[in-house]
């Protein structure tokens, strides 16, 4: 089974500025997918970024970028120049890779609720 | 905004009472996940559907348990109502073989009194 951690409840940071969310996974799979997902106050989860494990490089996404470090089952999320619009939960998830439709399943951590300062 | 519809937005049920919450998938999608988000947590999975079959399943009880219609559209049915179901129920849409590409529905409230 996989798990997933994230081990900030809250965080906060000034408009303008770099936030980094932390997360954790355990898993036996070798070849896996990982995600950030935002959901602000409409309820709606949002995926903010994608990461395949077998890809040494880093996705970015805009603002968005991520620190994928598989040895250590580490996948940390950077938000870049910080918007009022950023505010939200922030979600990390795991995804087995199947073939075609097999049950896959999103594995989510805790969360993070990241407010962002005026 | 995603092309994901869930309804209702809200309800609120007795302890005993049997509930039906509705997703209809974004077009082109093929494959339904429904997962329960209680408060302050990440969502759980709950199970998928494809092909009208269910493909899968998470830890949840056999009063948990849904349908795919041939348009794609999915229902959630919970009978026996507990207390601790109250939460939020998320429905995600993809299509076969791009899974990693789901579309979340903003979910119906459920509370259980």
């Amino acid at each position: 089974a996989q798990t997933v951690t994230q081990s900030q409840p809250e965080m906060s940071v000034q408009e303008a500025e770099t936030v980094t969310l932390s997360c954790t996974y355990d898993t036996s799979e070798s070849n896996y997918y990982l995600f950030w997902y935002k959901q602000p106050p409409s309820r709606q989860m949002i995926l903010v970024i994608r990461q395949e494990a077998y890809k040494q490089q880093n996705a970015t996404e805009n603002r968005f970028s991520v620190n994928f470090q598989k040895a250590a089952k580490s996948f940390s999320l950077k938000i870049s120049d910080s918007q009022l619009g950023d505010t939200a939960m922030y979600f990390c998830a795991f995804m087995k890779h199947l073939q075609e439709t097999s049950g896959s399943r999103l594995t989510f951590g805790e969360g993070t609720q990241l407010t962002v300062n005026p | 905004e995603t092309g994901v519809t869930q309804s209702p937005t809200h309800l609120i049920k007795t302890r005993g009472q049997q509930v039906t919450l509705r997703c209809s998938s974004q077009s082109g999608h093929n494959t339904v996940s429904w997962y329960q988000q209680a408060l302050g947590q990440g969502p759980q999975f709950i199970f998928q559907y494809y092909r009208e079959e269910e493909n899968g399943r998470g830890n949840f009880p056999p009063r948990f348990s849904g349908l795919q219609f041939p348009n794609y559209s999915s229902e959630l049915n919970v009978n026996a109502l507990e207390l601790d179901d109250s939460a939020l129920y998320l429905c995600a849409s993809s299509r076969a073989g791009r899974l990693t590409e789901a579309f979340f529905g903003q979910g119906t409230r459920l509370t259980v009194v």
